[in-house]
């Protein structure tokens, strides 16, 4: 059964604080992901990465980076969280080339107070 | 980029009838067409997609129609149940800037199945 984990459910932290959320999956796929979800907004790609080491920005990347040393976990980082950062971030992946299914994780929740 | 746009943001079905959700898109070379549920406290999970070669998909009660000149796809669910109730997204795939595949989504259905 294919699988993809997050670090966290939730998570609650200050604004300025940095913040690390870790995503791991058991497929061998080449592509990750890394989303937000807001209420209206649907979701939104802030960074993926193609192959160990390569990433590329999505439509939302300002403020976030992301980290991919190994194939099976990718990495996504706010060096600084701000309020605006609280929301709901879901990580997917993907085999290469064509589109295929993405198959995501439950989701972290992060709170920035 | 793509835009891709979704409606109803909310749909409200008596058990055993259709459901029927729209999306549109922007770019022409879109050639992926996911769509994906929601169910509350876990990922979206695929539930069907087409590719641009073909018009239409079915699997079981659940169909997806393309009309590539119009550049919008419709999600179709008959008979609906109470474990359909969830959130739904449309998607297109785009090529990105430097030639990878990624998938642009709706904003969301709100789909509720009432008994």
């Amino acid at each position: 059964d294919v699988k993809v984990t997050q670090s966290s459910r939730y998570l609650v932290k200050r604004t300025g604080e940095k913040v690390f959320l870790e995503c791991v999956q058991d497929m061998d796929h080449e592509n990750m992901f890394w989303y937000r979800q807001d209420p209206g907004l649907g979701l939104r790609l802030i960074y993926f990465s193609y192959d160990v080491k390569m990433k590329e920005k999505g439509d939302i990347p300002e403020g976030y980076s992301v980290s991919r040393e190994k194939k099976e976990r990718f990495s996504l980082i706010l060096e600084s969280a701000s309020t605006n950062q609280t929301s709901m971030y879901l990580c997917a992946s993907s085999l290469g080339g064509l589109p295929y299914e993405q198959y995501f994780g439950p989701g972290t929740r992060l709170t920035v107070t | 980029g793509e835009n891709v746009e979704q409606h109803p943001s909310t749909l409200s079905v008596q058990e055993g009838d259709s459901a029927v959700i729209k999306c549109t898109y922007s770019d022409s070379a879109s050639n992926y067409f996911p769509w994906y549920k929601q169910e509350l406290g876990k990922g979206p999970q695929l539930i069907i997609d087409i590719r641009s070669n073909v018009g239409e998909k079915k699997d079981q009660r659940i169909a997806v129609t393309l009309n590539k000149t119009a550049k919008h796809f419709s999600l179709h669910i008959t008979e609906t149940q109470p474990e359909d109730s969830a959130v739904y997204f449309c998607a297109a795939s785009t090529i990105s800037n430097f030639g990878n595949e990624k998938l642009t989504f709706g904003t969301g259905t709100r789909l509720t199945i009432i008994p």
